[in-house]
């Protein structure tokens, strides 16, 4: 079974913090996903890679980056957290072409 | 751009009723079509996928969805429901050859004792 793991279920920072959420999978996939979830407006694609080192913007990619440096590992990057960014953050993994994306359980971030 | 319309935001059912989540998308291109269910406090899941073949797909836990070209619609029915399937459902879409889903707003399906 593919294993997505984030790094954290709850994480409370505040405000100007550069702000760090990891997430590693296990199955050897291509692609990987940011979304951020918010009630009334379903799941938001933020970023997502195709390959190490490539990235290409989402929907929101504002205030956000991602770093991949090796295939498992996929991280976003919050450069100065605001409150507006108070939200769950969730990773998503695919391998071929329109396959389903494995989730993990998300990151529930507050910033303060 | 594919968008995706899930038309209740809450769907309230007795236990051992049917129930039927609803949705439309944009596109008449080639798509492909998933159900992810998501329990409290996890990640989501896939209940179910439309890829080619049969326009009628079935989950393990009961739960069918039928892909209908003519209207672009993936409606998700239950025949009988039950407390475990209190969840939030989202509908998801994506073109052919595009890696990126597109999700609805999700429909949080209560069940009534």
């Amino acid at each position: 079974d593919v294993k997505v793991t984030q790094s954290s279920r709850y994480l409370v920072k505040r405000t100007g913090e550069k702000v760090f959420l990891e997430c590693v999978q296990d199955m050897d996939h291509e692609n990987m996903f940011w979304y951020r979830q918010d009630p009334g407006l379903g799941l938001r694609l933020i970023y997502f890679s195709y390959d190490v080192k490539m990235k290409e913007k989402g929907d929101i990619p504002e205030g956000y980056s991602v770093s991949r440096e090796k295939k498992e590992r996929f991280s976003l990057i919050l450069e100065s957290a605001s409150t507006n960014q108070t939200s769950m953050y969730l990773c998503a993994s695919s391998g071929q072409p329109n396959q389903p994306q494995h989730f993990g359980d998300g990151t529930r971030l507050s910033i303060l | 751009a594919q968008s995706v319309t899930q038309l209740d935001s809450q769907v309230p059912v007795f236990e051992e009723a049917p129930v039927e989540l609803r949705c439309n998308y944009s596109s008449s291109v080639s798509v492909y079509l998933f159900w992810y269910v998501q329990y409290p406090n996890q990640g989501l899941q896939l209940l179910l996928k439309y890829l080619s073949g049969s326009t009628l797909v079935e989950s393990i836990n009961g739960f069918e969805a039928e892909f209908n070209k003519s209207q672009t619609s993936f409606h998700l029915r239950k025949p009988s429901v039950h407390i475990s399937d209190t969840a939030e459902y989202f509908c998801a879409v994506s073109n052919f050859g595009n890696e990126k889903l597109t999700f609805g707003t999700g429909t949080r399906l209560t069940i009534i004792p």
